[in-house]
């Protein structure tokens, strides 16, 4: 079966680092996506990962490690407009052909 | 380069209605994707359409609901008869390819009374 797992909610404090982990399970894996949801508006794309190890984009950075069926989305310097949902998504090719899937969301708020 | 476009952005009906959600790829993009969004949920996947015809379409409900990417004009989500069940964000994604990045569109609100 498939099955993507993330905590539902995390606090962090503003200028602090905070690390949102992602775990999965797909017969097909075919790459990890993270996107950033704002409440209300539509998902935008933060960064992907098809190979094991880190990618640094700015104050994000996404981890990979298939054989652990494991990604963590690291945010640095927080900033209160980071407060959002954040979607961990796996592209499976078990079905023959390319699908999302998407874990429930993470919401982080940040304080100041 | 204008992105994803989805009309109406909310949308209002009656039980028993029909819905009808349009989304229009960004520029280059052939491929589009319909996900379902109930509230403090994830994205479900619903159906994936590429230019005339439906590729995968496992997510959807059979009962009440279709979708469309003709040749000429956008993407069309169809939900005949809707129920209070219905009432979700719908989001059509697009991407150039596949196996390519899929970029969202704002969504469309759609309660139902």
């Amino acid at each position: 079966g498939q099955n993507i797992d993330q905590p539902t909610e995390m606090t962090a404090t503003e200028g602090a680092i905070v690390q949102i982990n992602c775990t999965y399970q797909t017969s097909g894996f075919n790459g990890l996506f993270w996107y950033q949801q704002h409440a209300g508006e539509a998902p935008t794309f933060l960064s992907y990962n098809v190979l094991d190890g880190l990618e640094e984009k700015g104050r994000f950075s996404s981890f990979l490690s298939r054989s652990k069926g494991y990604s963590y989305l690291l945010l640095k310097e927080l900033q209160m407009k980071d407060s959002a949902s954040y979607l961990c998504a796996v592209r499976d090719l078990s079905g023959g052909y390319n699908k999302l899937i998407f874990g429930a969301g993470t919401r982080l708020a940040v304080h100041p | 380069n204008a992105g994803v476009m989805q009309n109406p952005r909310h949308l209002v009906r009656r039980r028993g209605q029909e819905a009808r959600l349009r989304c229009s790829p960004m520029k280059g993009h052939s491929h589009v994707y319909w996900y379902r969004q109930l509230p403090e949920e994830g994205l479900k996947f619903m159906v994936y359409l590429q230019k005339e015809n439906i590729i995968d379409e496992s997510g959807m409900p059979k009962e009440r609901f279709s979708a469309e990417f003709p040749k000429e004009g956008p993407s069309i989500l169809r939900i005949q008869q809707v129920v209070r069940g219905d009432s979700a964000a719908y989001f059509c994604a697009s991407s150039p390819g596949y196996t390519d990045t899929q970029y969202f569109g704002p969504g469309t609100r759609l309660t139902v009374l």
